[in-house]
């Protein structure tokens, strides 16, 4: 099926310590986002790639690395910056053509 | 003030009851707008997509855009227990400018059986 899969589902870091969120998606899709979402402030888009080889930051980027090295790859580094990871973190993707993203079933990641 | 904005409820309806979700907004550029369902714990996932002003149905959803009062619903009708989610609304100013989708912080959905 064809879809896009974040891993993994939950995640504990220490802090000081930088994780990486894997997202994949199959559905030949050009563009890929990162959102972070928290209780009562909605997405947030930390970056996004519309192409390989080429991101941008999005509203809240620092803090947080990506790459994107294969169309169907963009993965998300938190990085020891980041002063408040703990969330629910979000990644998506996109035709390039209309307005509409699909996203998958997102990525926990707790700071202990 | 922010761009969109969107009750975050809760709110409670029985079943069978028709329920009205709302968001404004305040960027009249805005012409693109969507619906997203979200399950406790789970990605969104896309309901609705109308442009510009007027109605779309699609099955008990209803989505409606009035640009002149920068309004926009969703409308369930013969809600189900299976509709207790959290909706978010989403728009943009741009085709084509999934960068720039402007969310709402979503209001929670609880449909008692």
């Amino acid at each position: 099926d064809g879809g896009i899969t974040q891993s993994p589902k939950y995640l504990f870091r220490k802090e000081g310590q930088n994780v990486t969120l894997s997202c994949e998606q199959n559905l030949n899709h050009d563009a890929m986002y990162w959102y972070r979402q928290d209780p009562g402030q909605g997405l947030r888009l930390i970056y996004y790639s519309q192409i390989v080889n080429d991101f941008q930051k999005g509203d809240i980027a620092e803090g947080y690395s990506v790459s994107r090295e294969k169309k169907e790859s963009f993965p998300l580094t938190v990085t020891s910056a980041q002063k408040n990871p703990t969330a629910f973190y979000l990644c998506a993707s996109s035709s390039g053509q209309g307005n509409t993203i699909y996203f998958g079933e997102g990525s926990w990641l707790t700071v202990v | 003030q922010k761009e969109v904005e969107q009750d975050p409820g809760p709110l409670s309806v029985p079943e069978g009851a028709i329920v009205s979700l709302n968001c404004t907004y305040s960027n009249s550029a805005f012409q693109y707008f969507m619906w997203y369902r979200q399950y406790s714990r789970k990605g969104p996932e896309l309901l609705m997509y109308t442009y510009s002003s007027g109605n779309k149905e699609d099955g008990r959803f209803t989505a409606q855009v009035d640009k002149s009062s920068k309004y926009i619903s969703l409308f369930i009708r013969d809600s189900q227990p299976s509709d207790s989610a959290t909706y978010l609304c989403a728009m943009s100013a741009e085709g084509g400018a999934t960068n720039k989708l402007i969310f709402g912080t979503g209001t929670l959905l609880a449909v008692q059986p």
